[in-house]
């Protein structure tokens, strides 16, 4: 079975760091790539990211390029999202999910991660 | 960046009804378009593909159409286990965009 299984909830203060995981089982994890979406309360979703763990060829989309770094580690099948100093406005439910090809859209989804940031 | 819209934003329907989410491309994007189901409180759950090939284990009630900029997710008839936002998703550039999301709500 497939899973995608994420750390749990973290409640942080700005300008502190965080590393958030998600770990694939079930499936050859080095074969596809995972990408991080974003959901802010009430809000929808928006795409951060997309990382192949073999490689850790990124990319990222614009909005979240600099603020965020996506790192993989196939050695213990698990992807992260990484932030160096938080702001409030990244309070929000992160997901992780994974594709097969760059070219595809997600198949499977993380149950994500609630990061809150609040001094 | 390419704009998703989608229409309605939200919508009542009745157990049984068939309904239909409509989602705009701002410029063509073939057919590289997917749909995924998000219930309160849960993450999403990818249904269909490349506009139209149903992802494993997803009921044949839901189908997708279209190409280019215009297309359409249906429910044929409406269950309880459906009521939920639905949002499509372009895969065809960079950045990856959602439509904004259509909440189906029982009337």
């Amino acid at each position: 079975e497939v899973q995608l299984v994420q750390s749990g909830a973290e409640v942080k203060k700005p300008g502190e760091s965080l590393k958030v995981s998600c770990k694939g089982s079930g499936y050859s994890f080095s074969s596809y790539w995972i990408a991080w979406v974003r959901q802010k309360p009430g809000k929808g979703l928006e795409w951060m990211g997309i990382i192949h763990p073999d490689d850790s060829d990124t990319r990222y989309s614009p909005s979240f390029q600099g603020q965020v770094t996506i790192l993989a580690d196939k050695s213990i099948s698990a992807a992260y999202l990484q932030w160096t100093s938080l702001k409030a406005s990244d309070t929000a439910m992160y997901y992780c999910a994974r594709q097969e090809w760059l070219s595809e859209a997600p198949d499977y989804w993380g149950q994500g991660t609630l990061v809150t940031v609040s001094s | 960046d390419i704009q998703m819209t989608q229409s309605p934003s939200s919508l009542s329907a009745s157990v049984g009804d068939r309904v239909t989410i409509t989602c705009r491309a701002s410029q063509d994007i073939t057919n590289y378009l997917a749909w995924f189901q998000q219930k309160p409180g849960k993450a999403p759950k990818s249904l269909i593909y490349a506009a139209s090939t149903l992802r494993s284990g997803v009921p044949s009630k839901f189908s997708g159409r279209g190409s280019g900029t215009d297309f359409t997710l249906t429910i044929s008839s409406l269950q309880p286990e459906d009521f939920a936002t639905y949002y499509c998703q372009q895969y065809n550039s960079y950045p990856r965009t959602f439509g904004q999301g259509t909440k189906v709500e029982i009337k």
